[in-house]
Parts: structure tokens; sequence; C-alpha cells
């Protein structure tokens, strides 16, 4: 198993839908909860990052954590053509530097 | 501010040919870490660089190495290329080098390394 699941997609929407994304992972010591986006030929660029459990909100994105259920998403409100990419999933160990750990990644697109 | 700048930008090599590709992290920043995507495994964790030494390091083969310079520019060197080392190599640095807390890291555009 591997420490980080993430359903690879595609997921397609309509403009205008909310978007749920989402991770499960199986290291209860991972403190730290990311969300990348990833457009093609792009190197990945961090949406939101969230310590510990709870929830956090920039704009139209939200991401929450359950650590009990070693869980996460990420939601998107009004979703926007330019939201299509790929998400990226990605966590953090205490004891492991500044690696971080992936998730394969969602690719979603959105349809105007 | 410059991003992470990363160079080539694409390359094509044969099987058992090394390759060294180049990172410049952003202005100030002291820690570089290194990852392999590829649509199998996805972003995979190489290693890490700060001050000059490699303070972390993942699974993989002794093959893949790298060094960072005075500046904080690093390099990566791929030697004896196999088949499955085509992938986006990615380069990412971080502004300082607390190791036991979380440093966003800004991310360059990859080089992406194609073995024939």
């Amino acid at each position: 198993q591997k420490e980080v699941e993430q359903d690879p997609g595609p997921l397609s929407v309509p403009e205008g839908a909310i978007v749920s994304l989402n991770c499960t992972y199986s290291n209860s010591a991972f403190q730290y909860f990311m969300w990348y986006r990833q457009y093609s030929r792009k190197g990945p660029e961090l949406l939101m990052y969230t310590y510990s459990s709870g929830n956090k909100e920039d704009g139209r994105f939200t991401a929450q954590v359950d650590k009990s259920s070693k869980y996460i998403s990420l939601f998107i409100r009004d979703s926007q053509p330019s939201d299509s990419a790929t998400y990226l999933c990605a966590m953090h160990l205490h004891q492991a530097g500044t690696a971080l750990i992936f998730g394969k990644g969602t690719t979603l697109s959105v349809s105007s | 501010k410059a991003g992470v700048t990363q160079t080539p930008r694409y390359l094509i090599k044969t099987r058992g040919q090394q390759v060294t590709l180049s990172c410049s992290p952003i202005s100030g920043h002291r820690s570089v870490s290194w990852y392999q995507q590829t649509p199998g495994q996805g972003l995979q964790f190489l290693f890490e660089y700060f001050s000059e030494t490699q303070r972390n390091k993942g699974n993989f083969p002794g093959r893949f190495s790298g060094r960072q310079f005075s500046n904080s520019r690093s390099e990566m060197n791929v030697s004896t290329l196999e088949l499955g080392d085509s992938a986006l190599y990615l380069c990412a640095s971080s502004p300082w080098g607390d190791s036991g807390s979380y440093n966003e890291q800004f991310f360059g555009p990859g080089t992406r390394l194609t073995v024939l």
C-alpha cells in the first residue's frame, strides 16, 4: 500500500460546478498537508497547506484535513476552465527534512 | 524575484549514457530538493541539499547523485541511464533550512529526460 493514495481521474465537470478532490494516507505521523496544482509542461505550484486537522479557506478553494480518518480533501467552488490542471496532494513528515510525499495527482478538466 | 530555473528543459539520451541536470534556486533560498515525476509512480523525492551537504535522500539507486555549490545552485547526475529513467525531473527550492518543520517549496518547470 502506498503511503498516499489519490484517484487519478480524469475528472470532467462543467464550468461553475463544485469539485471535490481527495487523498487518503496511511502514516499517522504526517503533520503538514498540501495541495499543489500543475499545469501541463509546468512545475507544481502550491495552492494551500494545512497543519494538522481542520479546514482552511482561500477564495474559491477549501482544504480539509481529517486526521482521524487519514483523509484530506480540496474543494473548488465555481470552477473555471482555468482550473483545468492536475491536482496533487502532498504530505510532510516532521523528521524527514523537506521531503514531501505526493499522491499521483488527479487530472481535472472544466468545460465552458 | 526570478523563480526556480532548470536547464536544459528537454534532453534525449541513450541507454548507458550519463546526464547532468542543473537547477538555480530562487535568490536567497538555501535548500534545494530534487524529485522525479513519472506517470506510473508520480512525484518521488530523490534528495535534498542544504549548504552544500546532502541532508536527506529518497529511495533511489546510487546511479542518482547530486551536489550543491556555494551559491546554492545544484546539479543532479544520473549515470548508466536506463529506459526507466525517462521522466520529468523537478527541482524545488525552500527559503531556509529548518529540517524539522515545513518550508514551502517552490518548483521549477522541470527537465524532461527521454532515454532511448
